[in-house]
């Protein structure tokens, strides 16, 4: 079965503490993108990465890292930078169809500070 | 700057009903159109999609419908049914920039579909 998964479900986040986020996809979609979603709002894109090694800050890059060392895999830390952490993770990979460019979705992440 | 938004926070219609979810644009460089459904604590779902080069595109029970001039996309589903209970999210994108699909997401639509 292809798909995205995210693990974990669940992540609680103590103060100045890193924590990473993983996303993996056996799709063999090229792109995959991280984006943060809080309650009452749309999706706002942190990171994208085209290629292997290769990645993009988005609209909210500041407080996080990524590093996409493997096709499959695009992990996101949330730095102790990031000072508003509290929200819904969500990552994505692209395919294309002809003209037909799509995203689709991982479950999600809810990460929480204690 | 939402360059992509959904003023209707909420709707609510009947089982059976057309269901007409809108959304509107500011960003004329958009040229593709994507419609995603979410259930709470789970991704999106992605639905039905639309090039600019078409006014309209139907899917089974979902349709999706775009006015360039007036920058405006809405989403017909009919008929509804109670699974179609969920939050819709319009989201659009500008002409692939080396090879970067940046999508724009509305603020989403909770749709409720009442028995």
């Amino acid at each position: 079965d292809g798909g995205i998964t995210q693990s974990p479900k669940y992540l609680f986040r103590k103060e100045g503490q890193n924590v990473t986020l993983s996303c993996e996809q056996n799709l063999n979609h090229d792109a995959m993108y991280w984006y943060r979603q809080d309650p009452g709002q749309g999706l706002r894109l942190i990171y994208y990465s085209q290629i292997v090694n290769d990645f993009q800050k988005g609209d909210i890059a500041e407080g996080y890292s990524v590093s996409r060392e493997k096709k499959e895999s695009f992990p996101l830390t949330v730095t102790s930078a990031q000072k508003n952490p509290t929200a819904f993770y969500l990552c994505a990979s692209r395919t294309t169809t002809g003209w037909r460019e799509t995203q689709y979705f991982g479950p999600g992440t809810r990460l929480l500070v204690l | 700057d939402q360059q992509v938004k959904q003023n209707s926070p909420s709707l609510s219609v009947q089982e059976g009903r057309i269901s007409i979810l809108n959304c509107d644009y500011t960003n004329s460089m958009f040229d593709y159109f994507l419609w995603y459904k979410k259930y709470p604590a789970e991704g999106p779902t992605f639905l039905i999609s639309i090039s600019s080069i078409k006014d309209k595109n139907e899917d089974g029970r979902f349709t999706v419908f775009l006015n360039k001039s007036a920058k405006h996309l809405s989403l017909h589903i009919v008929p509804s049914q109670p699974g179609d209970s969920a939050v819709y999210f319009c989201a659009a994108s500008p002409a692939l920039i080396q090879g970067a699909q940046k999508l724009v997401f509305g603020q989403g639509t909770r749709l409720t579909i009442n028995p």
